[in-house]
């Protein structure tokens, strides 16, 4: 079956270090890509999206994500975490080519950061 | 006024209530959607409008009766809900030109709790 899947519900990194989440897409054709922030008490907001373009996707707030087809990943970095980075983060799929905005959505990474 | 604004936010109602979640946006989109955000699961998508048709209906329960009176708002009538209804219940807007983009726009939500 065709899913979204987040390794790991929560991450925690001290302030100043990479922040690494994962991602890994199960389908037979590479989909497209999104990263979606949840900061509490808020809905979700894209980060940044892959579709079929550049394969190293730069968003806001200073993530990037690199979709590697080989691995089926579509992992989210920051190279520097800064406090207002706590949030929880959902990695999401267009697996369908519907023609609306039908996304398959992970369960969550909830990221706390150490001061 | 935000892009997409959600009544009530919380909202605490009886299985024997009739309650409805409303959804308004101001950004000028052509479809809109509800899912359902509950602990420790992936978002599920409930229902999609597009140009005031509904399109997509996953298997919601009847108990759920969503409205479209026009492009900018869209309801979710509430009736006899069950315990394990209680979730956020996000609403989301896009503007759909064929192919997904995987822009959402998504409302604070609406915190359901049924007693």
């Amino acid at each position: 079956a065709q899913s979204v899947t987040q390794l790991g519900s929560h991450v925690s990194v001290s302030e100043g270090a990479l922040v690494l989440l994962r991602c890994n897409y199960s389908s037979s054709v590479p989909p497209y890509l999104f990263w979606y922030v949840q900061y509490p008490n808020q809905g979700l907001q894209l980060l940044l999206k892959y579709t079929s373009a550049a394969t190293l996707v730069k968003g806001i707030n200073g993530f990037e994500a690199e979709f590697k087809k080989s691995e089926t990943s579509f992992h989210l970095t920051k190279p520097s975490a800064h406090m207002s980075d706590a949030a929880e983060y959902f990695c999401a799929a267009d697996l369908s080519n519907f023609g609306n905005e039908k996304l398959t959505f992970g369960t969550g990474t909830r990221l706390t950061i150490i001061p | 006024e935000t892009g997409v604004t959600q009544t009530p936010r919380h909202l605490v109602m009886g299985m024997t209530n009739k309650k409805s979640l409303k959804c308004e946006q101001h950004l000028g989109h052509n479809a809109m959607y509800w899912y359902k955000q509950s602990a420790k699961k992936p978002l599920e998508l409930m229902f999609v409008y597009s140009l005031e048709e509904r399109v997509e209906n996953n298997s919601v329960p009847s108990r759920f009766s969503p409205e479209c009176p026009n492009s900018s708002h869209l309801f979710l009538h509430l009736h006899t809900l069950q315990p394990e209804d209680s979730a956020l219940y996000l609403c989301a807007s896009s503007s759909h030109r064929g192919r997904s983009t995987g822009e959402l726009f998504f409302g604070e939500g609406s915190r359901l709790t049924v007693l």
